[in-house]
């Protein structure tokens, strides 16, 4: 069974590009979620991908978008990146449905961005 | 909203002593509960989980009880190793906003020899 996968490991991005990081959901799992982890702190939900279709965000900025493809891996995209985007951005790939709240999530190892 | 509130750190304990880890909550549904570990550099890994009031979760020594009278899910090791210094995260799931994860700020812990 191969667990969550995501790439690239680290990424060094200028203020104002574009990103996309990418996620391989762990085998049998249909929904993942995204975190945005700043240093000393917990991670904080962007949205999350049920089947294709997001359904559920926090509070982050339209700037921060995503994909769910037919496989189930996910891409989270930020435009007009910002310092205080730098960050380790994790993805998270579970069960869902109804009872997704009792499920635990799987965490992948995270992508490190720096923005310079 | 949903939030949730864990000890400050960090905390240094030596080997074998015992470890409490205080954790509370708020939440406008009826959560899950977990606890995440975090190594250096790694991902977060479930440590164990709590889905219902009064559960207890273990894993590998550690032990944590679901208390909704106090909003509560302490994290507890009757003797710590060297090898468990790492940062705890205590989390939940909400059964609304599509089960979306809400994470404390963590606490690190060092064990020492």
């Amino acid at each position: 069974e191969t667990g969550v996968t995501q790439s690239p490991t680290h990424l060094i991005k200028t203020r104002g590009q574009q990103v996309t990081l990418r996620c391989s959901s762990q085998s049998g799992h249909n929904t993942v979620s995204w975190y945005q982890q700043a240093l000393g702190q917990g991670p904080q939900f962007i949205f999350q991908y049920y089947r294709e279709e997001e359904n559920g965000r926090g509070n982050f900025p339209p700037r921060f978008s995503g994909l769910q493809f037919p496989n189930y891996s996910s891409e989270l995209n930020v435009n007009a990146l910002e310092l205080d985007d730098s960050a380790l951005y994790l993805c998270a790939s579970s069960l869902g449905g109804r009872l997704a709240y009792s499920y635990e999530q799987y965490f992948g190892p995270g992508t490190r961005l720096t923005v310079t | 909203g949903d939030s949730v509130t864990q000890m400050e750190g960090p905390v240094t304990l030596s080997e074998e002593a015992f470890l409490t880890i205080n954790c509370t909550y708020t939440a406008t549904g009826y959560p899950s509960l977990f606890w995440y570990v975090q190594y250096p550099g790694e991902g977060l890994q479930l440590l164990l989980k709590a889905t219902k009031a009064d559960d207890k979760g273990s894993n590998k020594g550690f032990e944590a009880t679901y208390r909704k009278e106090t909003t509560s899910f302490h994290l507890e090791k009757g003797s710590v190793q060297v090898s468990d210094s790492a940062v705890y995260f205590c989390a939940l799931r909400d059964n609304t906003n599509a089960g979306k994860s809400t994470f404390g700020d963590g606490t690190t812990l060092t064990v020492k020899p």
